[in-house]
């Protein structure tokens, strides 16, 4: 089973500033990681596939880096919306698994 | 555009069996991968498995002898059972497109489902 290790747990910023997170595997998933911001009481929503891809819909102010065992989602300019947590998950090789999530909080 | 509904009970006795299903609509079963996923209260996620809509399936390995994962193409749903639950298994349990080689998405909006007598 692929080890996904979010850092780090908790990021206290402010709207404005630049958030950066990290995912670390525990051996290479290649580019098969997304990412996923979840708000209370809401469902994870996709933000990034294919380690670098945005999904439909989610401001180009998400970013997505990496390749093997590092990736990173970077957001370049927080909004009060953003401050969420965040999961990183890779797929493509069974079973899929999920970080333990990055809160990013004000 | 897809949206995915959960629905079953929101209490489940210890020993019993959980019986979710997922409606989905504006979009058909076919060629997709179908999964269920659960978040205990205040954790993180954790993916339970697939159902490929020929209904070759996938579970993950923590639950697999408890789990049964099923379509049903002519109501345009796919069904969830876990047995038999402890309290650990209480969690908001998620339907959602993608597994296997895909990533999750849409996602239904999740029910809460409590083990307790």
């Amino acid at each position: 089973e692929i080890v996904l290790t979010q850092s780090p747990g908790t990021l206290s910023l402010s709207p404005g500033e630049r958030a950066t997170l990290s995912c670390r595997a525990s051996q290479s998933v290649t580019s098969s990681l997304a990412w996923y911001q979840q708000k209370p009481g809401q469902p994870p929503r996709l933000l990034i596939y294919g380690a670098s891809s945005r999904a439909t819909g989610i401001p180009d102010r998400f970013s997505g880096s990496g390749s093997g065992t590092d990736f990173t989602l970077t957001i370049s300019r927080l909004e009060p919306e953003d401050f969420a947590v965040y999961y990183c998950q890779h797929y493509g090789s069974s079973p899929d698994t999920f970080g333990g999530g990055t809160k990013v909080e004000i | 555009q897809v949206q995915l509904q959960e629905s079953g009970p929101g209490l489940v006795k210890p020993s019993e069996t959980l019986s979710l299903t997922c409606n989905v609509s504006g979009g058909s079963l076919r060629n997709f991968y179908w999964s269920w996923i659960r978040q205990p209260p205040g954790k993180g996620l954790e993916w339970v498995g697939y159902s490929y809509y020929t209904g070759s399936t996938s579970y993950n390995p923590s639950l697999k002898s408890r789990v049964t994962i099923s379509l049903d193409t002519s109501k345009n749903q796919f069904s969830l059972k876990l047995s038999p639950v402890t309290a650990a298994d209480t969690a908001v349990y998620y339907c959602a497109r993608g597994g296997a080689t895909v990533w999750f998405d849409p996602w239904g909006q999740g029910t809460l489902v409590t083990v307790s007598s």
